[in-house]
């Protein structure tokens, strides 16, 4: 079946520090790949999303690449802030399994000022 | 908008007891979905509806029923709660599912401990 695997965290950087968090999947079919963002407190918000491959998503700084050869979706930011401390989830959604989102464990990022 | 909210934010159970999670949707949605979200393991489906009067199981369906009430309205019930259920529920909808999924809007979620 498919899956999606999360480097594991906690993630602590400082601010204006360099963020990449890793996500690499498995899928049956040509998958769509998302990242979520869940903030202290609240339900999931989409970050960023890339539904074939090469294309590049992008939002509030991050940006993804999908990466179909290596089969991977790895979140970047050139310079995190306080507020970006968060947990990050990277998913998936296959056409062949009817669409449904497979999450990954998770990545808490913790920045500090 | 409120978007998709749930209640309650937070509930305690002993082992047997009964209890039903709310879910209710203003954005007109046709899918619903239910997550039990636990340390290190993601977000894992629990129950979807892909359109009003029609609910499907996921991946993690034992021990919960769902009913979809009307388009705006998906609940989740824990017949006989078990320790093993104590973990954060959300819920969440989009425009559609299968081939015409877009983006999962989700409510805030639901603590659950059960004791």
């Amino acid at each position: 079946g498919d899956s999606v695997t999360q480097m594991e965290g906690p993630v602590t950087l400082s601010e204006e520090a360099f963020l990449t968090i890793n996500c690499t999947y498995t899928a049956t079919g040509y998958p769509s790949l998302f990242w979520y963002v869940q903030y202290p407190g609240e339900g999931l918000q989409l970050l960023l999303k890339a539904t074939k491959a090469d294309d590049k998503g992008s939002n509030k700084g991050f940006e993804a690449t999908y990466r179909k050869e290596t089969t991977s979706f790895h979140l970047e930011k050139g310079s995190v802030q306080v507020s970006d401390s968060a947990v990050y989830f990277c998913a998936l959604s296959d056409r062949d399994a009817g669409n449904m989102l497979t999450f990954g464990g998770g990545t808490r990022l913790m920045v500090k000022p | 908008n409120a978007g998709v909210t749930q209640t309650p934010k937070f509930q305690v159970l002993k082992t047997g007891q009964s209890m039903t999670l709310q879910c209710a949707q203003d954005m007109n949605h046709n899918s619903m979905y239910w997550y039990r979200q636990d340390p290190g393991m993601g977000l894992r489906l629990i129950y979807y509806s892909a359109s009003e009067g029609t609910t499907d199981k996921g991946e993690v369906p034992n021990g919960y029923n769902v009913s979809r009430l009307n388009k705006r309205e998906f609940s989740l019930r824990l017949e006989s709660a078990a320790p093993s259920q104590t973990s954060v529920y959300f819920c969440a909808s989009s425009v559609g599912s299968g081939r015409a999924l877009l983006t999962q809007y989700f409510g805030p979620g639901t603590r659950l401990l059960v004791l």
